[in-house]
Parts: C-alpha cells; structure tokens; sequence
C-alpha cells in the first residue's frame, strides 16, 4: 500500500530565509515522487519529481528536493523564500507497477515580508 | 503549446440535476484523470482513463461518470448532482501512467 502525509498543514517564513516542507511516504516498491505547487484560484503545476536516478533533484524556481529511503522522506526546500512562493504545495507519490497516484493534504506556505 | 482546459469554470447548480463537466487536452496524452478538491482533503481521484474505451473508477467514484470516446476528452458527469459534491474539480494528462500529471484550471461547482 501507498500512502503520502505532509507533516504541516500551514508553514509561515519571512521572505529571505530558507524554506522546509516536510513529506513522508510509504510505498511497497520503489516509487516516483512529485511536488507540485498550486498557487490560488490555479491548477497544480510540477516543481520537481525523483524517478529513483540522483537523491537529490532540483526544480523550478530554486526548490530542490532529497529522497531519504531509510527515512522515507522526500522533504522540499528553498535557500530562500520569496513572496511569490505564497501557495499551497503538495507532495505526491506514484507506484510504478498499476496505477496508483496519492496526494497529500497539502502545505500552505505562507510568506511574510 | 499544448495545454488542458476546462469548461465551465464555474457553475452553480440545483440537487438532482444532471451536470458535465468538460476537460479537453492537446497533449495526445492516454492517460486523463479527474480529481476533486476539498479543504483538508488534498486532491482525490474520482476517475481516470488509460486510453480511447478505457475508463476506471478511483477511491471517490460515487456519483460520478466518465466516458472516452477519443484522445482528447473527457467528460465528467454527475448523474444527479449532490450537496456533498460542491468541490473544486481537476482534469489532468499524463504521457505515462505514473509520469508528470498536467493539470487543467479547475472547475468550481456548487450545488445548492
């Protein structure tokens, strides 16, 4: 079974420092796991995604992401957060064998200035 | 560019009428999804389809009907429309099954 959890509801940051939203996920096999930021009143479009090649992936705007298999966690994270980094942020995790996508509850990153 | 769109973008609607919902794609992707949206909930999968006959239902299908007659929509249709489905509703495309999901604007449905 696959299962994803966010481990906060609502981040709050000031712009400037650095940003960390916490995913863990459990999966039988080894899975592809996304980020995708859904800014307001807009669809979800992809930040990043690990695909069992470098632990360490890089995305847009200066997010990165590290998959941690011995804890299973694939936690985000920016040097620095600004003001348009405002929206809600879900970790996603996709088996490989059958059609099987979960979406966390989601993150609410808030940025203050 | 290809995109997925949506339509309508908002609609408002009574109980027990029949509503659909429109997703088109010009990705030529097989893969279409339709997810809802609901605070504390994340995204939940309602249907998707892996290619032009295929339908399959995913863990909140109660309601709800797809059907794909080619690569590039798919309907969603409430059967009789419920207050417990006002939602935000998402279409989505993917070139492989467990590949990068490409999502439309959503669309805002309230039953009142």
């Amino acid at each position: 079974a696959q299962s994803v959890t966010q481990l906060d509801s609502h981040v709050s940051v000031s712009e400037g420092t650095p940003v960390l939203l916490r995913c863990n996920y459990s999966s039988s096999y080894s899975p592809s796991l996304f980020w995708y930021v859904q800014h307001p009143n807009k669809g979800l479009q992809l930040l990043l995604k690990y695909t069992s090649a470098a632990t360490l992936v890089k995305g847009i705007n200066g997010f990165e992401a590290e998959f941690k298999k011995s804890e299973t966690s694939f936690h985000l994270t920016k040097p620095s957060a600004h003001m348009s980094d405002a929206a809600e942020y879900f970790c996603v995790v996709s088996g490989r064998s059958g059609f099987k996508t979960i979406f966390g509850a989601g993150t609410r990153l808030f940025v203050k200035a | 560019d290809a995109e997925i769109t949506q339509s309508p973008r908002h609609k408002i609607t009574e109980t027990g009428r029949q509503v659909t919902l429109a997703c088109h794609q010009t990705w030529n992707h097989n893969n279409m999804f339709w997810y809802r949206q609901d605070l504390g909930h994340g995204l939940r999968l309602i249907h998707y389809s892996y290619g032009v006959q295929d339908t399959n239902k995913g863990e909140v299908s109660d309601g709800y009907s797809v059907s794909r007659s080619n690569t590039e929509d798919l309907p969603l249709t409430l059967e009789s429309a419920a207050s417990s489905q006002t939602s935000v509703y998402f279409c989505a495309s993917s070139e492989g099954i467990t590949d990068t999901q490409y999502f439309g604007p959503g669309t805002r449905l309230t039953v009142l």
